[in-house]
């Protein structure tokens, strides 16, 4: 069955530190991938997505992931991260046999200390 | 701002009752997907349209129904509402039918008393 796993429910981080955060899926069809963060009593706002080409994709806010078909992950990097970037962040994964609607992961909860 | 706008933001009704969501997608997007998230479900796909078409279903439940119309706006219809039935509902809309960023509204929060 398809799924989007999401490892770590809370992560804590100290503001300036670097972050990682975790995503593993299981398709049967070459997946689409995104990553999307959701603050407190907000919508998702798209920070990247991998369909091709490059496996190092570039997206908003300083945020980067890598595509490893060979460990079926996409994994969210930030190489400081500000208190700004408290949120919840969702893995999702989009594929034809689908019809390309988003299966997402339960989410991380990234907290920020000072 | 997404350019997807969803209304109204809150919602608070009783259980047997129906409500309309809705939904405008982003300026030249034809399809529009509908969203549930819950704290026990997480963000769950219920239906998408493209073009005024239903072209997908995830697991959305047979008293929700959708639809979109000519001017590309989206209703999702919930009726016989049940206390678990509350959650925030997205919707986002897309360029195509196929692989494309999909762009979420700011939701709206349903509650079911």
């Amino acid at each position: 069955a398809q799924s989007v796993t999401q490892p770590d429910i809370h992560i804590t981080v100290s503001e300036g530190a670097s972050l990682e955060l975790r995503c593993n899926y299981s398709y049967g069809a070459t997946p689409y991938l995104f990553w999307y963060v959701q603050s407190p009593g907000q919508g998702l706002q798209l920070l990247l997505k991998y369909f091709s080409g490059d496996t190092l994709v570039q997206g908003i806010k300083g945020f980067e992931a890598e595509f490893k078909r060979s460990q079926s992950s996409f994994n969210l990097r930030k190489p400081s991260v500000h208190w700004s970037d408290a949120a919840e962040y969702f893995c999702a994964v989009g594929a034809q046999d689908s019809g390309y609607a988003l299966n997402f992961g339960k989410g991380t909860s990234l907290l920020v200390t000072p | 701002d997404s350019g997807v706008t969803q209304t109204p933001k809150h919602l608070i009704t009783a259980t047997g009752q129906r409500v309309t969501l809705r939904c405008s997608p982003r300026s030249g997007d034809l399809s529009v997907y509908w969203y549930q998230q819950s704290l026990d479900q997480g963000l769950q796909f219920l239906i998408q349209y493209y073009n005024g078409e239903e072209r997908a279903k995830g697991n959305i439940l047979e008293r929700f129904s959708a639809q979109q119309f000519p001017d590309l706006h989206s209703e999702l219809n919930l009726s016989s509402l049940e206390l678990g039935d509350s959650a925030l509902y997205f919707c986002a809309s897309s360029v195509g039918a196929g692989a494309a960023e999909q762009f979420f509204g700011p939701g709206t929060r349903l509650t079911v008393l």
